[in-house]
């Protein structure tokens, strides 16, 4: 149980356009998703933390604007990067934390996203 | 705000040997800690966590960590390391009433066979 799905898993795109990534919690209700950003030979770093039906918390240094984060359902939260451009390529990495019982204190991880902007 | 510290970076060993990879913390109240590990090519894993009682963890593939309230440290351990143990590790720890989960530097394992 507790498997977490990110898609797509590779995506390459053009500067100035704008790529959406879902995260999907598949056989559990997220009450809450974080997206986390890894750069090669790093650790992850959080991004923010989105919580069902309510706007996400970001992390200080984390443009609101460029990263939008929904997450209109228990299952779902996708990320935005509006306006990409090379600096954010990146590994985008998303967990789901669930609302009981055990799955309410750990954190389950999708297999990421590698984000390539031209 | 809590930190978490990974004291090696990289770390070489062939098989059948023992691991010990470090991890320590700052944090000012109860601790959830966790070690995750991530393969080449694949996402992160659960290896073991702790959130209360026996400070001394089991987790799967044979790997354990000890909790040290004292020294703010919960370093992993396997006896006896695979090739197929070769990935990163990762130390995470979360405040136990709260949601961030925040991770150390990682530690790379390359294990020769």
């Amino acid at each position: 149980g507790a498997v977490v799905s990110q898609h797509p898993s590779r995506v390459i795109c053009k500067s100035g356009t704008s790529v959406k990534i879902e995260c999907r919690s598949l056989d559990f209700q997220a009450t809450t998703m974080f997206w986390y950003r890894q750069f090669p030979k790093q650790s992850l770093m959080l991004m923010a933390t989105s919580n069902e039906g309510s706007k996400a918390t970001y992390e200080q240094g984390v443009e609101k604007d460029k990263f939008l984060i929904n997450h209109a359902s228990l299952t779902l939260s996708t990320l935005t990067v509006t306006s990409a451009h090379p600096e954010d390529s990146s590994f985008y990495i998303c967990s789901a934390r669930g609302g009981q019982g055990q799955s309410y204190n750990e954190q389950f991880f999708g297999p990421g996203t590698r984000l390539t902007v031209l | 705000a809590q930190s978490v510290s990974q004291h090696n970076h990289h770390v070489i060993l062939s098989e059948a040997a023992s691991l010990e990879l470090g991890c320590n913390y700052s944090y000012g109240g109860t601790v959830n800690l966790f070690w995750y590990v991530q393969y080449p090519g694949q996402h992160l894993q659960l290896l073991l966590k702790y959130f209360s009682g026996d400070p001394l963890v089991k987790g799967i593939k044979g790997f354990e960590a000890e909790f040290i309230k004292s020294k703010f440290s919960f370093n992993l351990r396997k006896p006896s390391v695979q090739w197929s143990d070769t990935a990163e590790y990762f130390c995470a720890v979360k405040g136990a009433a709260g949601n961030k989960l925040t991770f150390g530097g990682g530690t790379r394992v390359l294990v020769k066979p």
